[in-house]
């Protein structure tokens, strides 16, 4: 099975807003609500930034929010800050017991 | 505080069998509906799920690895344990373990990591 579909690489400049896509299937993301996303620094582990795709865990900014249409959920990161720029991953439940991930997508603040 | 801590190896040889241990704390894998997942990053690539085991001993493998893995708890040492046989270079990749609140639930927090090499 395919990992899911992410951009590459998206940019913003500080004060913005930006949108990371995450394209799956309808046996995958489409089929339950259970897509997580995270954030990764260089050399550290990944970080739970969205889980179920929309909650918030405790101590997340409130600038990172999550949605999800038919077979595609989002991340956007509103606010843009230096310390946002990091590689972001999206998870999600694929069914027949086993997860998938993202491709992962490069997040550049200008 | 939930922490976990991954460890084993740092370089196998090709055909080698890799064994990593998670060690916990703050939590206990004898508690209804919590798991512990094994998830590898290559060099510069993508995160890959690998396994999970829950507290009643489910368990579940990536289909494409599946007939290399195994994963076993130990819920008195407060461990969990892969094992991914056959290593190629190709397996070369930072191993992490990450705990799992509930059934297919995300995976929250997760440890700092293990680099392991496949060389000969």
């Amino acid at each position: 099975q395919s990992a899911l579909t992410q951009p590459a690489s998206v940019s913003g400049s500080p004060g913005q807003s930006i949108t990371i896509s995450c394209t799956g299937t309808n046996s995958d993301v489409g089929s339950y609500n259970l897509v997580s996303w995270y954030q990764q620094h260089p050399g550290k582990a990944p970080k739970l930034m969205i889980y179920e795709d929309s909650k918030r865990p405790s101590g997340v900014s409130n600038r990172f929010s999550g949605s999800k249409s038919g077979n595609t959920a989002s991340l956007t990161i509103s606010g843009l800050q230096a310390e946002d720029e990091a590689d972001y991953y999206c998870c999600s439940y694929a069914g027949t017991s086993h997860w998938m991930f993202g491709g992962g997508t490069k997040l550049t603040v200008l | 505080q939930i922490t976990l801590k991954e460890s084993g190896p740092t370089l196998v040889k090709p055909t080698q069998t890799l064994t990593l241990t998670c060690t916990f704390s703050g939590f206990s894998l004898s508690s209804t509906g919590v798991g512990v997942g094994w998830i590898r990053q290559p060099p510069g690539k993508a995160l890959e799920w690998l396994a999970l085991i829950y507290w009643n001993d489910d368990k579940r493998y990536s289909p494409s690895l599946k007939s290399r893995l195994t994963i076993t708890k130990d819920t008195s040492k407060n461990q969990v344990v892969l094992t991914l046989t056959n290593m190629d270079p190709v397996d070369t990749a930072t191993y992490y373990c990450a705990h799992s609140i509930s059934w297919n639930s995300q995976f929250d927090p997760w440890g700092q990591g293990t680099l392991v090499t496949v060389s000969s």
